[in-house]
């Protein structure tokens, strides 16, 4: 699986957009981009995922550039509840059955009023 | 259930003795994952279940560490002779493995585990 980074740590006042980043450089062709957040003392919460069209949900919107050597969280009014960290993950999907995940450091978001 | 469910959510023991850690993965899910999380550190994969195989025990650190599947629902990792190098919290996960699903996986709360 390619290996991600991200800033170690962010800061973002509650109610503006969130953007975090990463990259990704060795990305191969069928590597999809996953995000994970882990919130204090709990276990981590799926976010997005993509492979190259950007995408959009209810809790987050995933840019990734054309060339999908990066890519951007973004969380368009982050709120006290979002402050946790973020992990940038890449790996192959697989359409049966996932695959294990291999965190990095991520990036602490700090949410301030 | 509604989730992933862990048991239990705090164990405290002493150097040398086993450790049971269960986990009820949600209803349904093929895939069930283990994973730790030492104090200040990343997340760790341990070992993957399909079904009630574990193709992936590439992450168990040691031979004190097993884990087994019953039935293609629950969970149970053990660790014997517990060092306190093994005190972290122990994290489940599954995922459905629908064809066409994102292969996300769904955390349980985790079983802090503290070697005394």
């Amino acid at each position: 699986d390619a290996k991600t980074t991200q800033p170690p740590s962010m800061d973002c006042a509650e109610g503006r957009a969130a953007n975090l980043p990463c990259n990704h450089s060795t990305i191969s062709g069928n590597e999809y981009v996953y995000w994970y957040r882990q919130i204090h003392s709990q276990g981590p919460q799926y976010i997005i995922h993509g492979l190259k069209n950007n995408e959009t949900n209810e809790m987050a919107s995933l840019i990734i550039t054309e060339d999908r050597k990066s890519s951007t969280l973004i969380l368009p009014h982050a709120t006290l509840r979002d402050t946790a960290v973020y992990y940038c993950i890449v790996r192959v999907r697989r359409m049966e059955y996932g695959n294990k995940l291999v965190f990095g450091a991520g990036t602490i978001l700090r949410v301030k009023s | 259930g509604a989730g992933v469910s862990q048991s239990p959510s705090n164990k405290v023991t002493e150097k040398g003795k086993d450790v049971e850690l269960r986990c009820d993965p949600i209803s349904g899910h093929t895939a069930l994952y283990w994973y730790r999380q030492s104090l200040g550190q990343g997340l760790e994969f341990l070992i993957y279940f399909q079904g009630n195989s574990a193709p992936d025990k590439s992450g168990l650190p040691s031979d004190r560490f097993s884990a087994e599947r019953t039935g293609g629902s629950v969970s149970t990792l053990t660790i014997q002779r517990t060092q306190q190098e093994d005190s972290a919290v122990y994290l489940c996960a599954s995922s459905s493995g629908l064809a066409g699903g994102a292969g996300e996986q769904f955390f349980g709360p985790g079983t802090r585990l503290t070697v005394l």
